[in-house]
């Protein structure tokens, strides 16, 4: 079936960048998304990715896509404590199915 | 632009009993999905209505349904309640169908505590 596999927890240094890595089973998924959770509240869609593209850059935010080895990954550049959250990776498939989540922790 | 609305943000109910919770999605997206998110599974896909037909439906018992309005809101109801059903549920909205989409809007959620 349709997985999507996260590790659980990651910590970097404040002003590190945090690469956080996701794979997924389904190879026909059209869109790859990240989402970022803050405590009590909802997702907030970070930014997506079509399967066609290997690479995109946003800001602080570079996802990268190996769809040889159906992987994913975020890299936050220059991390802040503001970015400490969790987040998730999804992929479309017949519905959005997401990973369990990343914990990222920011160290000072 | 409003967000995605849930209502209620928190509620406290007795096993056995049933919960109906409301969802208004941003104004234009006609898709909404509803997921279950519990510390031990995750996000789990409850399903999708898409102009007031379910579209797509996830591994849950009968005793979890919903359904879709003329206006794109959208309520799910649970009947007979247990105390696994306690969670954040969680409600996002698409202009398209979801899985065809640049992505959901989520709302804050239903934190739901079974007792």
């Amino acid at each position: 079936g349709e997985d999507v596999e996260q590790s659980l927890f990651l910590s970097v240094r404040e002003g590190d960048s945090s690469v956080i890595n996701c794979t997924y089973t389904d190879s026909s998924s059209t869109y790859l998304y990240w989402y970022k959770q803050e405590p009590g509240a909802g997702l907030q869609l970070l930014t997506y990715i079509f399967s066609n593209m290997d690479m995109k850059q946003d800001q602080r935010l570079t996802v990268l896509l190996n769809k040889k080895d159906k992987h994913l990954s975020l890299r936050i550049a220059d991390t802040q404590t503001g970015d400490s959250a969790i987040y998730f990776c999804a992929v479309s498939a017949s519905k959005i199915i997401f990973g369990s989540g990343t914990r990222l922790s920011i160290r000072p | 632009k409003a967000g995605v609305t849930q209502t209620p943000r928190y509620l406290i109910k007795t096993r056995g009993q049933q919960v109906t919770l409301s969802c208004s999605p941003i104004s234009g997206h006609r898709s909404v999905s509803w997921y279950q998110q519990t510390p031990g599974q995750g996000l789990q896909f409850l399903f999708e209505y898409f102009s007031e037909t379910q579209r797509n439906k996830g591994n849950f018992p009968g005793r979890f349904s919903g359904r879709q309005f003329s206006n794109s809101r959208s309520e799910m109801n649970v009947s007979t309640l247990e105390l696994g059903d306690s969670a954040l549920y969680l409600c996002a909205s698409s202009e398209g169908q979801g899985a065809r989409s640049y992505g959901y809007t989520f709302g804050s959620g239903t934190r739901l505590t079974v007792v």
